[in-house]
């Protein structure tokens, strides 16, 4: 059964602070890897999408990476800011379907 | 491009009715997927359909059921409705294979009473 797990669950830094969040998965057979954020009570937007044959991916501040070896992902978020508080999502991909995690939550202190 | 967009936005219904939530994925994408989310939880994946067949199935019961139209859209049906189905339901659309970006709609938060 494949198992997506985040670390941490939560987490609460002052605005400029740079971070990581964490996601592992069980099976290293993976398709790709996606990060969303969440806002309370919304949809998800996609942040990232890194494949199988990559390594790392960057947008802006974010950037991710990935070791299908080792099961892992790293969401960076360089310089944070209020606006970036939110639930972050990390989704693996092996073939038809997503299997989340269940999210680290970000708060950005100004 | 307005993305992929569900209607409605909110629902109540009373435990044992019936409920349809639909979904118009972005445009140019012909994969759509259905995701139930509880809360504090990750997505759960209900099912998917492409070319109008349901192609994948998660572990969810035969109440849940779905459709594709030609124009690529989707239906999802809930029949025999429990408390534990209130959540939020969240669809998915992709082009093609699997290894395409997904992008997700804003949700139906479904409540049952």
């Amino acid at each position: 059964k494949q198992e997506v797990t985040q670390i941490p669950a939560a987490l609460s830094v002052p605005e400029g602070e740079n971070l990581v969040l964490n996601c592992s998965f069980t099976d290293s057979a993976i398709y790709n890897l996606q990060w969303f954020r969440q806002d309370p009570g919304k949809g998800l937007t996609s942040l990232l999408l890194i494949q199988s044959s990559q390594r790392e991916q960057t947008s802006g501040r974010l950037n991710a990476s990935l070791d299908k070896s080792s099961g892992r992902s790293t969401l960076y978020i360089a310089a944070s800011q209020p606006g970036d508080s939110a639930t972050y999502l990390c989704a693996v991909s092996y073939g038809n379907q997503f299997y989340f995690g269940t999210g680290t939550s970000l708060t950005v202190i100004p | 491009d307005a993305g992929v967009t569900q209607s409605p936005t909110h629902l109540i219904k009373t435990r044992g009715q019936q409920v349809t939530l639909r979904c118009s994925p972005k445009s140019g994408h012909d994969t759509v997927s259905w995701y139930q989310q509880a809360l504090g939880q990750g997505p759960q994946f209900i099912f998917q359909y492409y070319e109008e067949e349901e192609r994948q199935r998660g572990n969810f019961p035969d109440r849940f059921s779905g459709h594709q139209f030609p124009n690529y859209s989707s239906e999802l049906n809930v029949n025999a409705l429990l408390l534990g189905d209130s959540a939020l339901y969240l669809c998915a659309s992709s082009l093609g294979l699997p290894r395409t970006e997904a992008f997700f709609g804003q949700g139906t938060r479904l409540t049952v009473v």
